[in-house]
């Protein structure tokens, strides 16, 4: 079973510049979250989605951050425009509807000069 | 969701036994402990759940106490790719917003 796939791995950008990553869930999974961590933290939700709709989306910043996910598959997170202290791996983990376990993916590190 | 307190880091010899603790003196009667760990440079895996009673995998054990305060994470032969963070994360088990409360974590090392 292929795992979750994020793109990009890496990005640098400057601040006050646009981002956006890319993840695509295990198949068949309904719940997709968006986590950021930052450097000697642990990850900290962001966004979940049940299929196309939002869950949980307390913790985004939505002055700058945005995140759909249309077609209730892939999903995307972008932020306009990006701070240094947006500098940070973005996790996204995806759930089965009757699994305990998020499944993670590797994460796009992004820093921003 | 309860809050939960780690050491900030432990040390284990490979092939003995690494038991990682986790205080939750505050945990409700729904909530089930979940531990994740994260190897440097990937995102986090699930390892192991429970609610009371102790479980074991394939991968670790989990004791809880019969207070539920307090739970050990064990993994019977560490290995040196056992070396991580670990985290203890408390939550009441499905609902709508389910999304994971990490801490800090115990960075655990396995000494050759």
């Amino acid at each position: 079973e292929a795992g979750v796939a994020q793109s990009p791995r890496y990005k640098i950008i400057e601040k006050r510049q646009s981002v956006a990553f890319w993840c695509n869930p295990i198949s068949g999974h309904a719940t997709l979250y968006w986590y950021q961590q930052i450097l000697g933290q642990g990850p900290k939700l962001l966004i979940q989605f049940q299929n196309n709709g939002v869950v949980d989306d307390s913790q985004l910043p939505k002055d700058r951050f945005s995140a759909e996910r249309l077609k209730g598959v892939d999903s995307t997170l972008k932020i306009q425009p990006a701070k240094l202290e947006d500098s940070a791996v973005y996790l996204c983990a995806s759930r089965g509807l009757v699994s305990n376990e998020q499944f993670f993916g590797p994460g796009t590190r992004l820093t921003v000069l | 969701d309860a809050k939960t307190t780690q050491p900030p880091s432990m040390d284990c010899a490979e092939g003995r036994a690494a038991n990682l603790p986790c205080n939750h003196s505050t945990i409700s009667g729904n909530e089930y402990v979940y531990w994740y760990r994260q190897i440097h440079s990937q995102g986090p895996q699930y390892i192991i759940h429970g609610l009371k009673n102790n479980e074991t995998n394939e991968m670790a054990s989990l004791i809880i106490t019969e207070d539920r305060k307090s739970s050990t994470l064990i993994l019977p032969h560490a290995t040196l790719r056992d070396t991580a963070v670990y985290y203890c994360i408390v939550r009441v088990r499905g609902g709508g917003a389910d999304g994971l409360t990490f801490g800090k974590g115990t960075h655990l090392i396995i000494q050759p």
